[in-house]
């Protein structure tokens, strides 16, 4: 049972660079979500899904894009990668509704931009 | 929107010694309350959650939290840490039909031996 798999572990992306972070879970949660944790910000929310083919915006969108063509998979886009963005990123999943469901995390992806 | 404060960012402690972490939330309503652990180079890990029932609520690894309605608080406690509870701990908050749980900025605790 892989729960939620997150690839790849670490990147290094130039200025202007575009990536995919992937996310795929295995445990047929609906909700699915995209946190950046930074040093003494805590984690923050980036974008959201509720079931295939639903995402919404969190707390801070800008720059990022993301898609759910499936219930398994969860990818978040950087379109043009900028220094701001370096950062560790979460994807996590619970049932929905979450109500008080934990969120099961992926193993986080660290990503440097120079 | 809702916001989670945790009033210490860095705490050290000997092992052996008790240990309590403030959280406080901002929102009003009904809500359900987590503890998240993330031990170095991990991911988060729930240590407990809250939602209804006793206020007094045990988790992993010998933690609990006690919820204060009144107070807008979901405090960690644990009587007696060790050199392994070295982690950053989390709160965290969200409505029961609420689609975002939001995060305080985290507690980084250092257990010497």
């Amino acid at each position: 049972n892989a729960g939620v798999t997150q690839t790849p572990k670490f990147q290094v992306l130039k200025t202007g660079q575009s990536m995919t972070l992937q996310c795929a879970q295995d445990m047929n949660h609906e909700y699915m979500s995209w946190y950046r944790q930074d040093p003494g910000m805590g984690l923050r929310l980036i974008h959201y899904s509720v079931g295939a083919g639903i995402t919404d915006q969190g707390e801070v969108p800008n720059g990022y894009n993301v898609s759910r063509s499936t219930t398994e998979d969860f990818p978040l886009r950087l379109l043009s990668a900028a220094p701001s963005q370096t950062s560790v990123y979460f994807c996590a999943s619970t049932p929905f509704p979450r109500g008080a469901s934990p969120l099961h995390f992926g193993n986080g992806t660290r990503l440097t931009v120079t | 929107a809702q916001s989670v404060s945790q009033h210490n960012h860095h705490v050290i402690l000997s092992e052996a010694a008790s240990l309590e972490l403030g959280c406080n939330y901002s929102y009003g309503g009904t809500v359900n309350l987590f503890w998240y652990v993330q031990y170095p180079g991990q991911h988060l890990q729930l240590l407990l959650k809250y939602f209804s029932g006793d206020p007094l609520v045990k988790g992993i690894k010998g933690f609990e939290a006690e919820f204060i309605k009144s107070k807008f608080s979901f405090n960690l406690r644990k009587p007696s840490v060790q050199w392994s509870d070295t982690a950053e701990y989390f709160c965290a908050v969200n409505e029961p039909s609420g689609y975002a749980l939001n995060f305080g900025k985290g507690t980084s605790l250092l257990v010497t031996p």
